[in-house]
């Protein structure tokens, strides 16, 4: 079964906007990830939150992790076409990793 | 992809035929995954590797089996494919377990 689910599962925006995607895990984990994947493509890593950390920053992306709710949101600001992808949000427990379906965004020029 | 290649890129081979899947990395990384992805799962670990002879299994190891044998090389077969194992299949490599992992370009299989 899956360990991260993401939310929403397809969002449409205007470049320039921001896009927020979210993730609700189950268990206790070790870290939680955030990957992108172009269509046909393998996945590429963004960002690594260990549990111990609450948000994180790389370039325009932003995330938060909130083990009390078990969830965490990636936000991407300024958005541009390029950016349009499939988003998944992965959860480390031991050596186990557990990937979400992924959300689905597009960014309209 | 840098760093990490899949073998074949795509497949095409019939039910009850064996499989064999390669994955060769040149980073000296110590873990090794295998993956597949279906439409509405996202990724499902299939099973990793933690060294050199070592592995373990994964969320969906029923009906593949794994080897590595070198650091650089890490071998998932279907030992009598069914059409139900038709996915892309990723391989990944970290550095350390619960660390950031490195995708190939995947295998696209077919099983008919």
């Amino acid at each position: 079964s899956q360990q991260g689910e993401e939310d929403p599962q397809a969002l449409s925006i205007q470049e320039g906007e921001n896009a927020t995607m979210n993730c609700s895990y189950k268990t206790s984990i070790n870290n939680l990830q955030w990957y992108r994947q172009n269509s046909g493509r393998g996945l590429v890593h963004l960002i690594l939150i260990r549990s111990n950390e609450r948000e994180k920053h790389s370039g325009r992306l932003r995330v938060t992790l909130d083990t009390s709710k078990k969830s965490s949101s990636l936000l991407i600001t300024a958005s541009r076409a390029a950016d349009t992808a499939s988003y998944f949000c992965a959860t480390s427990v031991n050596n186990d990793m557990r990937f979400g379906a992924g959300t689905r965004l597009t960014v309209k020029p | 992809d840098a760093g990490i290649t899949q073998s074949p890129r795509h497949k095409v081979t019939e039910t009850g035929t064996p499989v064999t899947l390669r994955c060769h990395q040149t980073e000296n990384h110590r873990y090794m995954y295998w993956y597949r992805q279906d439409p509405g799962h996202g990724l499902r670990l299939i099973h990793y590797s933690y060294g050199v002879k070592d592995t373990d299994k994964g969320e969906v190891s029923d009906g593949y089996s794994v080897s590595r044998s070198k650091t650089e090389d890490f071998l998932l077969t279907l030992e009598s494919a069914t059409s139900s194992q038709t996915s892309v299949y990723f391989c990944a490599i970290s550095r350390e377990g619960p660390g950031t992992q490195y995708f190939g370009p995947g295998t696209r299989l077919t099983v008919l």
